[in-house]
């Protein structure tokens, strides 16, 4: 009963270093999402994928690509990591019809870049 | 532009008291609202789903009122507990969006024993 799973919990990055964030689901969802949580800000969306094979710009896309691998996986990678880009990484998934559209989050993914 | 506000940013009462938690939004054209609590160093856990066609969602006792037209929701949380301690985030998702949703700033509670 694994839900969101997201990898790693934690990471440090140098300025210019790169990384992906994994995220995987077992809930058969077909919609997932990319936000980031910076203190005092509520959660802005990054890139999200509506089905597999289509993925879409959020809000703040910049600095970011993402690979929605197959249905269950969606990645986030960052090819030079900025100090701006310190947050914590939130991946959810979606599904429903109409006006009743529930989501799922993962535990998040910490990152500083020094 | 769609805003999500959330007043108060804190909240410390003592436990046993009922309290209401506020969100307000600009923009009456939404699919749906939601609350979700976060705890410290953990992901967001959905509370309450309010469809755009309804007023009140209740579980246990949470119970969550949207009245569009005003643009605001509450969430009412009756005899606290030092356990509802948490951060209480409101969420809408618009129409025409994707689902996307749009996110208050949150109101981080405290419940003293």
């Amino acid at each position: 009963n694994a839900g969101v799973t997201q990898t790693p919990k934690f990471q440090v990055l140098k300025t210019g270093q790169s990384m992906t964030l994994q995220c995987a689901q077992d809930m058969n969802h077909n919609s997932m999402y990319w936000y980031r949580q910076d203190p005092g800000m509520g959660l802005r969306l990054i890139y999200y994928s509506a089905s597999e094979g289509t993925t879409d710009k959020g809000e703040v896309p910049n600095g970011y690509n993402v690979s929605r691998l197959n249905k269950r996986e969606f990645s986030l990678r960052l090819e030079s990591a900025a100090p701006s880009q310190t947050s914590v990484y939130f991946c959810a998934t979606a599904t429903g019809w109409g006006t009743y559209y529930g989501y799922t989050f993962g535990s998040g993914t910490r990152l500083t870049v020094v | 532009k769609q805003e999500v506000t959330q007043i108060p940013a804190a909240l410390s009462v003592p436990e046993g008291e009922n309290l209401v938690l506020n969100c307000s939004f600009t923009d009456s054209a939404i699919y749906n609202l939601q609350w979700f609590r976060q705890d410290p160093g953990k992901g967001l856990t959905s509370l309450l789903l309010i469809q755009s066609s309804q007023r009140e969602q209740t579980s246990g006792r949470l119970n969550a009122s949207l009245d569009k037209s005003s643009g605001r929701s509450t969430l009412y949380i009756a005899a606290s507990q030092p356990g509802d301690s948490a951060t209480y985030l409101c969420a809408l998702s618009i129409m025409d969006s994707n689902y996307q949703l749009i996110w208050g700033a949150g109101t981080k509670l405290i419940i003293k024993p």
